[in-house]
């Protein structure tokens, strides 16, 4: 089962800061947090993941709260091709991903 | 770099049919999935492999057969396809062994075949 817990949607206009929110209450200390997307019918593509520290990408940024039972993905300036499922999953190294329901999130012009 | 490669895109099959789905990455990864995922669903692991040779099984492997010879090449068997097997089915590849990104399993997925069995 996952461990985290997403919103099923979610809508943001185009150029905007889309914050897309995962609550992991549950996580270990050596779990990373990992965010992938599918646009749609694709496979799914890798987008930034972490331990503890805030990161970021060409692609994202991810903030992670200082107790780690939540964290937000941060995509600066939302574009039309950014409408995607959205999975937070939570894991330690060579554990198997497990993907929930994700968030769908859909950016509108 | 192609990164993961998968073939065929699209199948139909009988019931009963069998068919081998392929899978391949040059990337050097030692890890290798496959997954399906049902319309509106997550993804779910069907099996992995952590090294030529070695394969596993993982939430929904019955009905499903898979070899690993080499490090580039992960196939996925149907033996006797049932509706219940309509799916997409994507492979994807990762590292448990170097720096940086790939150093830490960061899992990369192929284009997924998209399988009917009628």
């Amino acid at each position: 089962d996952a461990k985290t817990t997403q919103p099923t949607s979610m809508d943001c206009a185009e150029g905007r800061a889309a914050n897309l929110p995962c609550n992991h209450s549950t996580i270990s200390g050596n779990e990373y947090v990992y965010w992938y997307r599918q646009i749609h019918s694709q496979g799914p593509q890798y987008i930034i993941h972490g331990l503890k520290n805030n990161e970021t990408n060409e692609m994202a940024s991810l903030i992670i709260t200082e107790d780690r039972k939540s964290s937000t993905l941060i995509l600066p300036h939302a574009t039309l091709r950014d409408t995607a499922v959205y999975y937070c999953i939570v894991r330690a190294l060579a554990q198997k991903l497990v993907f929930g329901q994700g968030t769908r999130l859909t950016i509108n012009p | 770099n192609a990164g993961v490669t998968q073939t065929p895109k699209f199948r139909i099959l009988k019931i009963g049919q069998s068919m081998t789905l392929q899978c391949a990455q040059d990337m050097n990864h030692n890890y290798m999935y496959w997954y399906r995922q049902d319309p509106g669903m997550g993804l779910k692991l069907i099996y992995y492999s952590v090294g030529a040779g070695i394969t596993d099984k993982g939430e929904v492997p019955n009905g499903y057969n898979v070899s690993r010879s080499t490090t580039e090449d992960f196939p996925l068997r149907l033996e006797l396809a049932a509706p219940s097997q309509t799916s997409v089915y994507f492979c994807a590849s990762s590292s448990t062994t170097g720096t940086g990104k790939q150093g830490t399993d960061t899992q990369y997925f192929g284009p997924g075949t998209r399988l009917t069995v009628l």
